[in-house]
């Protein structure tokens, strides 16, 4: 079955430390995986994708992620995050860039000073 | 350019009731697709468009129906409502096989 999990519901972290959200996935064919972040009452912002060729990619808003087929893996990483930061995050997969896409649940993110 | 729009912001409705959410796909795309954000989930594929003959639908009833227009804007249409029904309708545009742009959603309450 097709499936996206984000094993973490809600992360707490400080102004200015590191940040890493987990995602991975389930999904027969070569996987096209996004991460998006929403706003409270928003939609959905794209912040990075991977088609193919290099597995780490970089993304707006200083974020970056690393696909590892070997793990099923799709990580969310920012070395030092920033109050605006807070949001959710959904990670999600698709066979093409616009197929149906397949989302996690999401992870929430709050930020402290 | 202008983004991806939808309309209504909010809509209440009670249940038995139709409604009837619309989206602007953002300029020169030619597919749209439909997903419902239930409170605390991921958003779920409805169906998608493209160049206005229905190109895939998930796990959804039939009481789900859409439309696509020459201009590619889209209707979502929910018949018989239910409570369930309650839920963030997201809309996103794509041309060809490029990402998806998302709108801000239409929240839809079912009393």
């Amino acid at each position: 079955a097709q499936s996206v999990t984000q094993p973490d519901i809600h992360i707490t972290v400080s102004e200015g430390a590191s940040l890493e959200l987990r995602c991975n996935y389930s999904y027969g064919a070569t996987p096209y995986l996004f991460w998006y972040v929403q706003s409270p009452g928003q939609g959905l912002q794209l912040l990075l994708k991977y088609f193919s060729g290099d597995t780490l990619v970089q993304g707006i808003k200083g974020f970056e992620a690393e696909f590892k087929r070997s793990q099923s893996s799709f990580n969310l990483r920012k070395p030092s995050v920033h109050w605006s930061d807070a949001a959710e995050y959904f990670c999600a997969v698709g066979a093409r860039g616009t197929d149906k896409l397949i989302f996690g649940t999401g992870t929430r993110l709050q930020v402290f000073p | 350019e202008t983004g991806v729009t939808q309309s209504p912001t909010h809509l209440i409705k009670t249940r038995g009731q139709q409604v009837t959410l619309r989206c602007s796909s953002q300029s020169g795309h030619n597919t749209v697709s439909w997903y419902q954000q239930a409170l605390g989930q991921g958003p779920q594929f409805i169906f998608q468009y493209y160049r206005e003959e229905e190109n895939g639908r998930g796990n959804f009833p039939p009481r789900f129906s859409g439309l696509q227009f020459p201009n590619y804007s889209s209707e979502l249409n929910v018949n018989a409502l239910e409570l369930d029904d309650s839920a963030l309708y997201l809309c996103a545009s794509s041309l060809d096989d490029s990402e998806q742009f998302f709108g801000p959603g239409t929240r839809l309450t079912v009393l």
